[in-house]
């Protein structure tokens, strides 16, 4: 079974400083990782992926995301804060396809992290 | 930038009544989803489409739910006799593989739907 967990519910910075959202997950399997990010009254957007190639992932809008295996972390960053990154952030994990199952892309999401910039 | 659509934006409905939400996905994906956000939880899988079949699917997802893909381009979620709980918004999404590189879930932007 796969899940995640979003450490903060709420995250506040001020603009111009670094972000941190953290997110852990647990998966039987080698994991694809997400993030996604859904601004008000919009879908839910993209920002990064992790498919098991290089370990720190570099997405939109100046985020980056560092996969790290041993601590089974997946922790999403920004060195500086803009208003407009205020939104809800997702971390998502999806199972890779393996010998004893399979997967048909059912994502797993985390529960969630609102960040608030403050000018 | 081609993306996935979804009609309508609210659905309100009386307890007990079908609810069809619509939504087209990326013309080129193969892969097709629905998921759920009940207000104040995590968004959830319903069920996943390839091939004109369910490939997979949740416990939520039970007899009352159903999927079809009616024509080359819509993708629908049908509700046979909506409860209280199934107030939730609901989301479309679309990838054009499971694997590899090009893996990702394209989402659309949701149907409020409210069940009275």
């Amino acid at each position: 079974a796969q899940s995640v967990t979003q450490l903060d519910s709420h995250v506040s910075v001020s603009e111009g400083t670094p972000v941190l959202l953290r997110c852990n997950y647990s998966s039987s399997y080698s994991p694809s990782l997400f993030w996604y990010v859904q601004h008000p009254n919009k879908g839910l957007q993209l920002l990064l992926k992790y498919t098991s190639a290089a370990t720190l992932v570099k997405g939109i809008n100046g985020f980056e995301a560092e996969f790290k295996k041993s601590e089974t972390s997946f922790h999403l960053t920004k060195p500086s804060a803009h208003m407009s990154d205020a939104a809800e952030y997702f971390c998502v994990v999806r199972t890779s396809t393996n010998a004893g199952g399979t997967s048909y892309g059912k994502l797993t999401f985390g529960q969630g992290t609102i960040l608030t910039v403050h000018p | 930038e081609p993306e996935v659509t979804q009609t309508p934006s609210h659905q309100v409905t009386q307890m007990g009544q079908e609810v069809i939400l619509r939504c087209v996905p990326i013309s080129n994906h193969l892969y097709f989803y629905w998921y759920r956000q009940i207000l104040g939880q995590k968004v959830e899988f319903l069920v996943s489409f390839y091939n004109n079949e369910i490939s997979e699917k949740s416990e939520i997802f039970d007899d009352q739910f159903s999927v079809e893909r009616p024509d080359g381009s819509n993708f629908t979620l049908k509700i046979r006799s909506t409860k209280l709980e199934d107030s939730a918004m609901y989301f479309c999404a679309s990838s054009k593989r499971l694997a590899g590189d090009v893996n990702e879930q394209f989402f659309g932007p949701g149907t409020r739907l409210t069940v009275l």
